[in-house]
């Protein structure tokens, strides 16, 4: 079975520059997760999916983040314009269901840098 | 608001050391616990999920253990091996539709 897939795995832009990233959830999993992880943190949760609709996106920086998964499949994060606090790894994970009983599945992660 | 503590940050250990890393949260009132590893470069793997009912889960070498009244968790690694380096990460779930709040990790290192 194929993991949760990202990309890219490495992301240099300058502030106020825009990024985007892409995650492809395991096969058949409903529910897709955002997380944001600064070095030396723990993970965040940025937002929540299940299928296309969004569950959770109470710590999701609206003014500047964005998150879309159209087809209830890949899901892509974008942010503009960014900020040097934006430097971190984005990982996104995947459940089978919403349940918080079940495993999430974490993808290797995007590391972005700011500069 | 619900904080999650892992104590020590970094620990460093002989092969075939037994050892136990910490976590403490402040709010009791959990849901579950979750232990996850974190390889350099890699996403978290679940390891072991404890329910608030719970006492203690195993897999293999390893046994979570909880006290919801203290606030506190352990890991207990048997016979650690060098392939046990990694960072090691507690998150704790304060109901039922509420996101996981993770601790910082603590980065274990195994020495053969």
């Amino acid at each position: 079975e194929a993991g949760v897939a990202q990309s890219p795995r490495y992301k240099i832009i300058e502030k106020r520059q825009s990024v985007a990233f892409w995650c492809n959830p395991i096969s058949g999993h409903a529910t897709l997760y955002w997380y944001q992880q600064i070095l030396g943190q723990g993970p965040k949760l940025l937002i929540q999916f299940q299928n296309n609709g969004v569950v959770d996106d109470s710590q999701l920086p609206k003014d500047r983040f964005s998150a879309e998964r159209l087809k209830g499949v890949d899901s892509t994060l974008k942010i503009q314009p960014a900020k040097l606090e934006d430097s971190a790894v984005y990982l996104c994970a995947s459940s089978s269901s919403p349940s918080v009983l079940e495993t999430q599945y974490f993808g290797p992660g995007t590391r972005l840098l700011v500069l | 608001k619900q904080e999650v503590t892992q104590i020590p940050a970094a620990l460093s250990v002989p092969e075939g050391e037994n050892l136990v890393l910490n976590c403490s949260f402040t709010d009791s009132a959990i849901y579950n616990l979750q232990w996850f590893r974190q390889d350099p470069g890699k996403g978290l793997t679940s390891l072991l999920l404890i329910q608030s009912s719970q006492r203690e889960q195993t897999s293999g070498r390893l046994n979570a253990s909880l006290d919801k009244s203290s606030g506190r968790s352990t890991l207990y690694i048997a016979a650690s091996q060098p392939g046990d380096s990694a960072t090691y990460l507690c998150a704790v779930r304060t109901s039922g539709n509420t996101p996981l709040v993770f601790g910082k990790g603590t980065r274990l290192s195994v020495i053969a």
